[in-house]
């Protein structure tokens, strides 16, 4: 069965410093897409970045970088110059490809809620 | 905005009831999925609807029942609701039916169960 770990709760740090958020996963599948969100008091998700199991180059986007590493299976996040706009609580997320088509469902962290102190 | 829209927002529903909560999707869309969001968390996928089909369904009992129209909008049903019914229920539409590509959320519909 696919699991998500993200070990940190909460993270509290002041504004314009480096933040990580760690992602743990589990999968017995060759093919997956790993997923972050970003879920602000309103309640929406959003999308922050999608990739497959076949690309681990890491990504940067901005003040955003994601380090996905297959060998620990961990796929982290990290905000560099942190804003007080960034506080939010941050899901990681597994979705695994059925060979026989329909879909499982993306399979969620339970968040880690990081807190941007002015 | 993703544009996709949920009715209603807040609800609050005694033990026994019956609910059905509502979604539109993002136009073009043809894929709607629904998760159950639980105070303090992690989004749990109940079901997704692919064509006015399920295609996948999490472990939730048949009680929570679902339907997509012609137009990809959807409904989410539960019946003989239980106290921890109460949560927050999001609905994402995508394209295609395999569930993995990116997902666009509403903001939810809050449902408290008395």
């Amino acid at each position: 069965a696919q699991k998500v770990t993200q070990a940190q709760t909460e993270i509290s740090v002041v504004e314009k410093e480096d933040v990580t958020l760690d992602c743990v996963y589990e999968t017995r599948d060759t093919t997956y897409y790993l997923f972050w969100y970003k879920q602000p008091p309103s309640g929406e998700l959003v999308f922050l970045i999608r990739r497959n199991s076949f690309d681990e180059q890491n990504e940067i986007s901005g003040r955003y970088s994601w380090n996905f590493q297959k060998s620990t299976s961990s796929f982290n996040f990290t905000i560099t110059a942190s804003q007080v706009v960034d506080s939010a609580v941050y899901f990681c997320a597994l979705s695994e490809a059925r060979s026989g088509g329909g879909a499982d469902g993306l399979t969620f962290g339970k968040g880690t809620h990081l807190i941007i102190q002015p | 905005e993703t544009g996709v829209t949920q009715s209603p927002t807040h609800l609050i529903k005694t033990r026994g009831q019956q609910v059905t909560l509502r979604c539109s999707s993002q136009s073009g869309h043809n894929t709607v999925s629904w998760y159950q969001q639980a105070l303090g968390q992690g989004p749990q996928f109940i079901f997704q609807y692919y064509r006015e089909e399920e295609n996948g369904r999490g472990n939730f009992p048949p009680r929570f029942s679902g339907l997509q129209f012609p137009n990809y909008s959807s409904e989410l049903n539960v019946n003989a609701l239980e106290l921890d019914d109460s949560a927050l229920y999001l609905c994402a539409s995508s394209l295609g039916g395999r569930g993995t590509g990116e997902l666009f959320f509403g903001e939810g519909s809050r449902l408290t169960v008395l």
